[in-house]
């Protein structure tokens, strides 16, 4: 069965360290997300993308969040420099394109900044 | 912003049925969803429901829909102790999705 894979699953770093999360959507969807989920929380959108272009990053914090999807198909995380606050869930889901009902989900990316 | 929000515990005999509800703020929503995460995992898409009906039914599960009340309900029948997880209520709008701060189920034998 197609799924989201995501790497790493689980990650350390030190604050004001440089780290980075990788995405691989199911193959031929479209529209790429990703959500940060926060202990106790709901997911909370940081960026989406419709192929290499990014259609939401109102809620992405750009001076240490960027993210990008060169190609169209697998997409990159980064946080540079990561704080404390950070830490969190990372998850990334595919969709087969705009406006379609149902959303996957990967596995996640646990981020501890210590 | 837009709201969606969720209870945050329910404890249920296995056997007996759980309903878990929502509330949402958003009337331009088109589509509403029921998500699970166990721990340490992803999200799975259990079910969803389109906003012009009121009730969908999936084996186990049955939503049901009051749009006027933005009101949305999971009732799962026969609950397990496999059941036990955190269920997150969504609603989309124009593309986005937003999520409920989720409802931890605690099924006990």
């Amino acid at each position: 069965e197609a799924e989201v894979a995501q790497s790493p699953r689980y990650k350390i770093t030190e604050k004001s360290q440089a780290v980075a999360f990788w995405c691989d959507p199911i193959s031929g969807h479209a529209t790429l997300y990703w959500y940060r989920q926060i202990l106790g929380q709901g997911p909370e959108l940081l960026v989406q993308f419709q192929d290499e272009s990014v259609v939401d990053d109102s809620q992405l914090p750009k001076d240490r969040f960027s993210a990008e999807r060169l190609k169209g198909v697998d997409s990159t995380l980064k946080i540079q420099p990561a704080e404390l606050g950070d830490s969190a869930m990372y998850l990334c889901a595919s969709s087969s394109g705009w406006g379609s009902t149902e959303a996957f989900f990967g596995q996640g990316t646990r981020l501890t900044v210590v | 912003g837009e709201d969606v929000e969720q209870s945050l515990f329910l404890s249920v005999r296995e056997g007996d049925s759980s309903v878990i509800n929502c509330t949402y703020t958003d009337s331009s929503s088109t589509y509403l969803y029921w998500y699970k995460q166990e721990p340490g995992a992803g999200l799975q898409l259990l079910t969803y429901i389109f906003s012009n009906m009121d009730m969908k039914q999936d084996q186990r599960l049955t939503v049901l829909l009051n749009k006027k009340d933005k009101h949305l309900s999971l009732r799962i029948a026969d609950t397990q102790t496999g059941d036990s997880a955190i269920y997150f209520c969504a609603e989309k709008g124009n593309n986005d999705m937003r999520f409920g701060a989720g409802t931890r189920l605690t099924v006990k034998p």
